[in-house]
């Protein structure tokens, strides 16, 4: 069965530390997604990526960056954790590219509180 | 506006009801994603369209390109169908997902 998955189902973290968020796919995916989802506001995108070492900024990036250095993992890093990024962040990944992406598969998510 | 936007938003249904959900979208899309959010955050892929109809066990997905709208069904409902139920289009040749705000669905036994 394929998976997307995320390290940590529940996270609590101070603010002003470092947090790492990892997500690891076993799909050989070229496409993967860091999305927070917030009541009200439902899922944006905060960074992708489409090949190793490549990233680029989704809708809000700010406060947080990424890493990816091996096909199947990618990494979320919040520099200085603050209370607004209290939210449920969700990895996915996907297969193709151009007209045809398929295969959206998500992973079940970290819900993080910062206090 | 929202490029996506769902209908209903909140929808309460007795068991065994045929339940149908809307999506309309405003920009030409190269895909559209129905995803299944339960409690507890994890999403699950339903379908993905480009055209047509799609049908998995109860669940029946239709799209209308010319018209900019697909819709989910759920024939003969049950309360494990209770979950988000989130629209999703794929357009021209990005491939990041751009979503609705989802529909609320609760099936009451």
């Amino acid at each position: 069965d394929v998976k997307v998955t995320q390290s940590s189902r529940y996270l609590v973290k101070r603010t002003g530390e470092k947090v790492f968020l990892e997500c690891v796919q076993d799909m050989d995916h070229e496409n993967m997604f860091w999305y927070r989802q917030d009541p009200g506001l439902g899922l944006r995108l905060i960074y992708f990526s489409y090949d190793v070492k490549m990233k680029e900024k989704g809708d809000i990036p700010e406060g947080y960056s990424v890493s990816r250095e091996k096909k199947e993992r990618f990494s979320l890093i919040l520099e200085s954790a603050s209370t607004n990024q209290t939210s449920m962040y969700l990895c996915a990944s996907s297969f193709g590219g151009g007209f045809y992406p398929y295969g959206y598969t998500f992973g079940s998510g970290t819900r993080l509180t910062v206090v | 506006k929202n490029e996506v936007e769902q209908s209903p938003q909140n929808l309460t249904a007795q068991e065994g009801e045929f339940i149908t959900i809307n999506c309309s979208y405003s920009v030409g899309i190269s895909a559209l994603h129905w995803l299944q959010q339960h409690p507890g955050g994890g999403i699950v892929s339903l379908f993905m369209l480009s055209s047509g109809k799609k049908k998995h066990g109860r669940l029946i997905a239709t799209i209308n390109i010319q018209e900019k709208h697909s819709s989910l069904h759920i024939t003969a409902s049950h309360p494990r169908d209770s979950a988000v139920y989130i629209c999703a289009v794929i357009s021209g040749s990005a491939r990041q997902l751009t979503f609705g705000s989802g529909t609320q669905l609760t099936v009451l036994p």
